[in-house]
């Protein structure tokens, strides 16, 4: 079954936690992306990478982080440094100049 | 800068009638111009793209849209919609980033609601 595998559907976050949002591919792609998608605002680039082992900031990477240390998964964490995670988190990949999306991730603080 | 603009946050219309979604965008180059559709609490899928070549594109579901260089605009129709139609609809312009890859700069969506 090809495609996007964000994992998991849910998750919850305690104050001062960081958490890890998981995204999975086995499209044979080159980029990935991650986006945040709050009410009303679309979808805005949090972190990209265009190959493994190199990554690039989005515009709204403070609070952050990502690895691609293969290339068939893209993981975010999100930091506590994150005051407001609260949001649906969708995973990209793109080949190249067409983008397709996860599932999502909804993120919600306890 | 690059931006998209829809200038419809909610549109409700009647099952069979005629649909139009409007997308204007702002970008220096000839752009790549994306629809997407989301059902609530789903990812993104793909309804139709522009890339060069024939203005008016038709894409999946029943949709087409059209690229108007002079209006910079790239509106969603559908000749008759159907209740499943009912989705979030986003707009989005391809622009070159830091490279080969391509980043997408969406529009805040366009809400429809079908009713019956």
């Amino acid at each position: 079954d090809g495609g996007i595998t964000q994992s998991p559907k849910y998750l919850f976050r305690k104050e001062g936690q960081n958490v890890t949002l998981s995204c999975e591919q086995n499209l044979n792609h080159d980029a990935m992306y991650w986006y945040r998608q709050d009410p009303g605002q679309g979808l805005r680039l949090i972190y990209y990478s265009q190959i493994v082992n190199d990554f690039q900031k989005g515009d709204i990477a403070e609070g952050y982080s990502v690895s691609r240390e293969k290339k068939e998964s893209f993981p975010l964490t999100v930091t506590s440094a994150q005051k407001n995670p609260t949001a649906f988190y969708l995973c990209a990949t793109s080949a190249p100049e067409i983008q397709y999306f996860g599932a999502g991730t909804r993120l919600s603080v306890l | 800068a690059q931006s998209v603009t829809q200038p419809d946050i909610h549109i409700t219309v009647s099952e069979g009638a005629s649909l139009e979604l409007r997308c204007n965008y702002s970008y220096g180059a000839t752009p790549y111009l994306f629809w997407y559709v989301q059902s609530p609490g789903q990812g993104l899928q793909l309804l139709l793209k522009y890339f060069s070549g024939d203005t008016l594109v038709q894409g999946i579901k029943g949709f087409e849209a059209e690229f108007k260089r002079s209006q910079s605009s790239f509106n969603l129709r559908k000749p008759s919609v159907h209740w499943s139609d009912a989705a979030e609809y986003f707009c989005a312009v391809g622009a070159h980033y830091g490279g080969a890859t391509n980043k997408l700069i969406f529009g805040t969506g366009t809400l429809l609601a079908v009713q019956p």
